[in-house]
């Protein structure tokens, strides 16, 4: 049962390129979250999905795409990517069935630097 | 709009000592509050859950506890070691299911 992976665990990427991070979870969880860690900012949502073919706007989700073909996948586009998206990236995942209370498991991080 | 705060923003202090880290959060409708540790470089690793209709959860040297009316929730570390040497954050989660987090206290226990 390995929860929740992420990858790729780091990525360097120059101005305008493009990339996609993927997050895969075997907890048959429904609902699956992206966010954003950076210094003096805490954690911040992204995009987020309540199930399958779902997706939604987080708090910042400017400059990002998403989609959640399957149901233990939710994949982190970046089209242009630019210096301001420098940040580490977590991937989360839940439940809202009776005695989960929602509870929100991470995955490791992907550290992206884009120069 | 809900904001989340966690004072002290960083502790040090001497291993054995009993510790409390505080979070508040201005709106209190709430679902559940979760408490998570991160090591530096790591992801987030969840302490405790507390649903909005408990005061509070233990596992092991940790004790949560809540009062969702006055908008506030302590973590309590017993006997503190320096294995418990990492950032905590605490979160809230209203009915829209998204996570609002704190930016979390730093704590260092020296031996």
């Amino acid at each position: 049962n390995a929860g929740v992976t992420q990858t790729p665990k780091f990525r360097v990427l120059k101005t305008g390129q493009s990339m996609t991070l993927l997050c895969a979870q075997d907890m048959n969880h429904e609902y699956m979250y992206w966010y954003r860690q950076d210094p003096g900012m805490g954690l911040r949502l992204i995009h987020y999905s309540v199930g399958e073919g779902t997706t939604a706007k987080g708090e910042v989700p400017d400059g990002y795409n998403v989609s959640r073909l399957k149901k233990q996948n939710f994949l982190l586009g970046l089209e242009s990517a630019a210096p301001s998206q420098t940040s580490v990236y977590f991937c989360a995942s839940s439940d809202r069935l009776a005695g989960t209370y929602n509870e929100q498991f991470f995955g490791p991080g992907t550290r992206l630097t884009v120069l | 709009k809900q904001e989340v705060t966690q004072i002290p923003a960083a502790l040090s202090v001497p291993e054995g000592e009993n510790l409390v880290l505080n979070c508040s959060f201005t709106d209190s409708a709430i679902y559940n509050l979760q408490w998570f540790r991160q090591d530096p470089g790591k992801g987030l690793t969840s302490l405790l859950l507390i649903q909005s209709s408990q005061r509070e959860q233990t596992s092991g040297r940790l004790n949560a506890s809540l009062d969702k009316s006055s908008g506030r929730s302590t973590l309590y570390i017993a006997a503190s070691q320096p294995g418990d040497s990492a950032t905590y954050l605490c979160a809230v989660i209203g009915n829209t299911d998204k996570l609002i987090f704190g930016t979390g206290t730093r704590l260092q226990v020296f031996p």
